[in-house]
């Protein structure tokens, strides 16, 4: 098990433009979390999977931000129409999901957005 | 989630030992201490979690108070390596559905050689 990955690792874009993210989980990992951290900021919560259900999403998602989980599996995070105010580094975590106990989260190394 | 203070930022010689305070005077009865630390250009790390008593593994040991307002995060003996940002957290261990991190800034802790 190779731990939490994500592509890329760095995206610059143009404002107005599309962009799409993707997180690849721990295997058999049934929650599946988005973090949006700014510079100099801790991590904020956006949004969590539990396998492909998407069941909570934080005021920080607007309507141009989706994310998707079809599968159960890996999950991607697009943002349409880039605004500056997205620049920020894009972290996505796993954990087993199991009822009880639940203490750890693993992370990926993150995708860093710049919009020009 | 209640919230945590931390100072900002600290500085401990390699080899020493590194205390990191975390103060969280509205913890509840139910709530966990959560540490994690960030290592630059790298996601979050789970380092520890405590709920009153003291706990120890093989990264670092958390002392909590007796009233829990309060905790340390040891690292006993400081390498350049551990130079990151530690995140303070707490929240319920087992919450039944989301169980988001909310992050504070953290402290930054430099190691000098």
């Amino acid at each position: 098990d190779t731990g939490v990955s994500q592509n890329p690792r760095h995206k610059i874009t143009k404002r107005g433009q599309n962009v799409t993210f993707r997180c690849d989980p721990i295997s058999e990992h049934n929650r599946l979390y988005w973090y949006r951290q700014t510079l100099g900021q801790g991590p904020e919560f956006l949004t969590y999977f539990q396998n492909e259900a998407q069941l909570e999403k934080s005021r920080l998602l607007s309507d141009r931000f989706s994310a998707e989980r079809p599968k159960g599996s890996f999950s991607t995070l697009e943002i349409q129409r880039t605004e500056q105010g997205d620049s920020a580094m894009y972290l996505c975590a796993s954990t087993p999901g199991l009822a009880g106990e639940e203490y750890e989260q693993y992370f990926g190394p993150g995708t860093r957005l710049t919009v020009t | 989630d209640a919230k945590t203070t931390q100072p900002t930022s600290m500085d401990c010689a390699e080899g020493r030992a590194a205390n990191l305070p975390c103060n969280h005077s509205t913890i509840s009865g139910n709530e966990y201490v959560y540490w994690y630390r960030q290592i630059h250009s790298q996601g979050p790390q789970y380092i520890i979690h405590g709920l009153k008593n003291n706990e120890t593994n093989e990264m670092a040991s958390l002392i909590i108070t007796e009233d829990r307002k309060s905790s340390t995060l040891i690292l006993p003996h400081a390498t350049l390596r551990d130079t990151a940002v530690y995140y303070c957290i707490v929240r319920p261990h087992y919450t039944g559905a989301n169980s988001k991190l909310t992050f504070g800034k953290g402290i930054t802790l430099s190691v000098r050689p």
